[in-house]
């Protein structure tokens, strides 16, 4: 248990499903962060919050939506997805502003897109 | 963001001594290296971090020169389970930037 669960572990959604991935966090932070690894490939950060507000989109398409409800809970809304996007997505928590201290990250969501 | 340049595999066995070096020659003053290990399908783990000279913990050692330009991650006395991508990072008071990583591959 490393204190950030993510849910599903594992997802298969086709091209026209809507589906979404969610993060929760029982450490106290007050970052969250999303994160895409594909094969082969460095993490990509996708979206950053701080407390709740969401400060950086790093150019991810629309078909990505995040929902930060609290600094607890973070989502992440998929819609209309194509067959690249099938990665493992990971998401992130820490102390917002002392990053230094460490990201703890959750066992990410698999998710394939067919 | 410093960017860092670490190999981009190793092979070792078991019971041996690993150093993967690490150069990051635009490290500011409030930087901190820090190295994280992420095992297939799982997310990066925060294994240690240093400012300069040595830091020791369960897990592995920081070698950090005076300069600062390069640290070296020690796993001692290795075993198959060690076997995974190890990223070197400098980390500031901002967000963090992952690279490729090194993946070490332990044979038996």
């Amino acid at each position: 248990e490393t204190g950030v669960t993510q849910t599903p572990r594992h997802l298969v959604m086709g091209m026209t499903n809507k589906k979404s991935l969610k993060c929760e966090q029982h450490l106290g932070h007050n970052a969250m962060y999303w994160y895409k690894q594909s094969a082969k490939k460095p993490l990509e950060l996708m979206f950053v919050y701080n407390f709740k507000e969401q400060t950086e989109n790093n150019s991810v398409p629309s078909r990505f939506s995040p929902e930060c409800p609290n600094s607890s809970h973070l989502f992440l809304h998929l819609h209309t997805l194509q067959p690249e996007d099938s990665a493992l997505y990971l998401c992130a928590s820490s102390q917002a502003g002392i990053e230094r201290y460490g990201y703890t990250f959750g066992s990410g969501t698999r998710l394939t897109v067919v | 963001l410093a960017k860092t340049t670490q190999p981009i595999s190793m092979d070792s066995y078991e019971g041996q001594e690993v150093n993967i070096t690490c150069s990051h020659n635009n490290i500011a003053t409030n930087d901190y290296i820090t190295w994280y290990q992420q095992f297939p399908s799982q997310g990066p783990r925060f294994i240690i971090q240093g400012y300069k000279t040595k830091v020791t913990n369960e897990v592995a050692s920081l070698f950090i020169p005076a300069d600062r330009k390069s640290s070296t991650l020690s796993l001692p006395r290795v075993s198959l389970s060690d076997t995974a991508v190890y990223y070197c990072l400098v980390v500031g008071d901002d967000k963090i930037i992952f690279g490729k990583g090194t993946r070490l591959h332990i044979l038996p």
